[in-house]
């Protein structure tokens, strides 16, 4: 079992739509969260970041933990054709210098 | 202004040749790192560095060899490529050892390692 799993997609949805993007873990020593962006062809970029559970918000975007449940999600309002992109949870304890990712979620914002 | 930037971006090559992958960031980060992003997209670190330390060397094949000659520059070797070594290799750095939070990484654009 892999230490993060996330659903791979792909994900279509019409433009305007909410998009929830999810993840669960294992390792309860997980006390960072981060979502990453990448775009073809492009590395991955910071999106959101989190320390323990609770909810942030962005803009258009919020990010929520819920550490009892091992479960992250992301949440993009009014999605946008330019919010197509891979979408990459990512965790990490306080103590290494490892971030753990799961596998991207590909989504896709018809116009 | 790049902040990681790796070169090349394309690298076609044989099966059992040997070729290096350079990196070098701007951002005054303390740590370096090299993740492999296979074709499904999953990205999985391989080797970091902190300040020109070997910290993290995953399991992988010693025909890859990471070398920092300092804290802004990460290379790797790969000798007698496979294969399966064709993935995306990202290079990242990060900021340790801060007296709160952690810093998420900045990757580079990656290079495209095809191997036929």
């Amino acid at each position: 079992q892999k230490e993060v799993e996330q659903d791979p997609g792909p994900l279509s949805v019409p433009e305007g739509a909410i998009v929830s993007l999810n993840c669960t873990y294992s390792n309860s020593a997980f006390q960072y969260f981060m979502w990453y962006r990448q775009y073809s062809r492009k590395g991955p970029e910071l999106l959101m970041y989190t320390y323990s559970s609770g909810n942030k918000e962005d803009g258009r975007f919020t990010a929520q933990v819920d550490k009892s449940s091992k479960y992250i999600s992301l949440f993009i309002r009014d999605s946008q054709p330019s919010d197509s992109a891979t979408y990459l949870c990512a965790m990490r304890d306080t103590g290494g210098f490892k971030t753990i990712f799961g596998a991207g979620t590909r989504l896709f914002v018809k116009a | 202004d790049t902040a990681v930037s790796q070169t090349p971006k394309y690298l076609v090559t044989q099966m059992g040749n040997d070729k290096s992958i350079k990196c070098e960031q701007n951002l005054g980060h303390d740590t370096m790192y090299w993740y492999k992003q296979d074709s499904k997209k999953f990205l999985k670190i391989m080797f970091s560095y902190n300040n020109k330390e070997l910290i993290i060397n995953e399991t992988v094949p010693n025909r890859f060899s990471p070398k920092s000659p300092d804290k802004a520059h990460l290379n790797l070797h790969i000798n007698s490529l496979e294969l399966g070594d064709s993935a995306v290799y990202f290079c990242a750095s990060s900021q340790e050892g801060l007296t709160a939070g952690i810093s998420p990484l900045h990757f580079g654009n990656g290079t495209r390692l095809t191997v036929t």
